[in-house]
C-alpha cells in the first residue's frame, strides 16, 4: 500500500462540471502539495498547504490533518484542465523529501 | 518556461554510452532536485542539493552520478544504463530544502528530459 493514495485514478467529465480529486496519506506530514502535469511532462505546482483551505481561480484545495485527507476541487471545468493531478506530501522532518501519489488522469470533454 | 530549463528534452542512448542531462535555474533558488518518473509509477526522488551540497541520495545506483557546480546548475551524468532506466527525468528547484518552512519548499519543475535506453 502506497503512503499516498489518490482517487479516482481516471476521471472523465463534461465541460462545466464540478470536479473533486481525493488524496489520503498514512504518514506524518509537514505539508501537502497538489501538482498538475500536462502531456509532454512539465509539472506545475498548484498548491502547498498544511491546514485549512486555499483557493486560486477555479481551483480549491482543502486538507484535514486529523483525517489525513485532502481534496482538490475544480469548479466550472474546462477542456484545458485536462491533465494528470498529483498529490504529494512533505516529510515531517525534511521539507525536501516528497512522497508522491500515482496521479489522477483528468479528461474534460467539450 | 517555468524558470527551470532542462536539456536535452529527448535523449536516446545505448547501454554503453555516456551522456549527461543538464538543468539550469535562474530563480535564485538554493535547492535543486532530480526526480525520476517511470511509466505508471509515482515520481521518485533521486537526489537533493542544498547550497551545492548533496543532502539526499535516495539509494540511486552509481550509474547515475549527479553534479552541482553552483546553485544554478545541476547535472546528471549517465553511464552504462539499463533499458529499465528509460523514464522521464525531472529537475526541480526550491528556495530551500531544509525543515518545512512556509513557501520555501514549493517546487518549480523543469519540462523534463525523456530518456530512452536501447
Amino acid at each position: 500500500k502506497n503512503e499516498v493514495e489518490q482517487s479516482p485514478q481516471n476521471l472523465t467529465a463534461q465541460e462545466g462540471e464540478f470536479i473533486t480529486i481525493n488524496c489520503s496519506y498514512s504518514v506524518g506530514i509537514s505539508a501537502l502539495h497538489w501538482l498538475q502535469q500536462h502531456p509532454g511532462g512539465g509539472i506545475v505546482s498548484l498548491f502547498m498547504l498544511s491546514s485549512g483551505k486555499k483557493k486560486h481561480g477555479r481551483l480549491i484545495a482543502t486538507i484535514n490533518i486529523q483525517e489525513k485527507h485532502s481534496s482538490l476541487h475544480i469548479t466550472a471545468s474546462h477542456p484545458r484542465d485536462s491533465a494528470v493531478y498529483i498529490c504529494a506530501v512533505s516529510d515531517e522532518t525534511s521539507g525536501s523529501r516528497l512522497t508522491f501519489g500515482e496521479g489522477t488522469q483528468l479528461t474534460v470533454n467539450p | 518556461e517555468t524558470g527551470v530549463t532542462q536539456t536535452p528534452r529527448h535523449l536516446v542512448m545505448g547501454m554503453t554510452n555516456k551522456k549527461s542531462l543538464k538543468c539550469e535555474q535562474h530563480l535564485g533558488h538554493n535547492a535543486m532536485y532530480w526526480y525520476k518518473q517511470s511509466a505508471k509509477k509515482p515520481l521518485e526522488l533521486m537526489f537533493v542539493y542544498n547550497f551545492k551540497e548533496q543532502t539526499e541520495n535516495n539509494s540511486v545506483p552509481s550509474r547515475f552520478s549527479p553534479e552541482c557546480p553552483n546553485s544554478s546548475h545541476l547535472f546528471l551524468h549517465l553511464h552504462t544504463l539499463q533499458p529499465e532506466d528509460s523514464a522521464l527525468y525531472l529537475c526541480a528547484s526550491s528556495q530551500g530544502a531544509g525543515r518545512y518552512k512556509s513557501g520555501a519548499n514549493v517546487l518549480t519543475f523543469g519540462a523534463g528530459s525523456r530518456l530512452t535506453v536501447l
